[in-house]
């Protein structure tokens, strides 16, 4: 049971590049979610999804777009990466309902030169 | 929206130090959570504990809702229990799905390093 896996763990890309960030999860979850962490801030949320087909904005949407063609993944892509988006993108999961507990992967560290 | 603050931001303990790390949340929630991500990232859920008080081994955790604030106790801290801790929460009476309502807003976070 791996849980929460995240793909690629480190990527460095030059203004301008396009990349596509892989979360899957194994435990039948319905929420996935994608945040990113910048140093001395906590996690901000840039995008969800509460089912299989469903995508929703979250608190820093601009410049992503995600896809959740199949309930185990959940794509997060930049299309034309700015050194703005430089941070650690961290992906979780969860079966939602009142304690909606999230189980996160381990992170990927993004570059943007 | 509601603002979470938690502090210290910074804290330095010797091991086997007993420590208290406070979240304060500026409007009433349904849903607060404590996190700890240790010094290689990985993020663990603590506690779900949107009020009363709860414990696991060493550590301990008190919300009083009414006072917006909750409370993370560490004792007889261990070198295990470095890193940073956060606190989030989802705001009273926003539902889970639609918009960014109802997902969890996190606070800055403490960090926190025990020396051995």
């Amino acid at each position: 049971n791996a849980g929460v896996t995240q793909t690629p763990k480190f990527r460095v890309l030059k203004t301008g590049q396009s990349m596509t960030l892989l979360c899957a999860q194994d435990m039948n979850h319905e929420y996935m979610y994608w945040y990113r962490q910048d140093p001395g801030m906590g996690l901000r949320l840039i995008h969800y999804s509460v089912g299989e087909g469903t995508t929703a904005k979250g608190e820093v949407p601009d410049g992503y777009n995600v896809s959740r063609l199949k309930k185990q993944n959940f794509l997060l892509g930049l299309e034309s990466a700015a050194p703005s988006q430089t941070s650690v993108y961290f992906c979780a999961s969860s079966s939602g309902g009142a304690k909606n507990i999230q189980y996160f992967g381990a992170g990927t560290r993004l570059s943007v030169l | 929206g509601i603002q979470v603050e938690q502090s210290p931001p910074d804290l330095i303990l010797q091991e086997g130090a007993n420590s208290t790390l406070r979240c304060n949340f500026s409007d009433s929630v349904n849903n607060l959570q404590w996190f700890h991500q240790n010094p290689w990232g990985q993020l663990i859920n603590l506690f779900y504990i949107p009020s009363g008080t709860k414990q696991n081994g060493r550590l301990s955790a008190t919300t009083v809702a009414t006072e917006r604030y909750s409370l993370l106790y560490i004792s007889s801290s261990q070198t295990t229990d470095s890193g940073v801790y956060f606190c989030a929460v989802v705001p009273r009476g926003k539902l889970y799905y639609g918009g960014s309502q109802g997902n969890l807003i996190f606070g800055k976070g403490t960090k926190l390093s025990v020396k051995p």
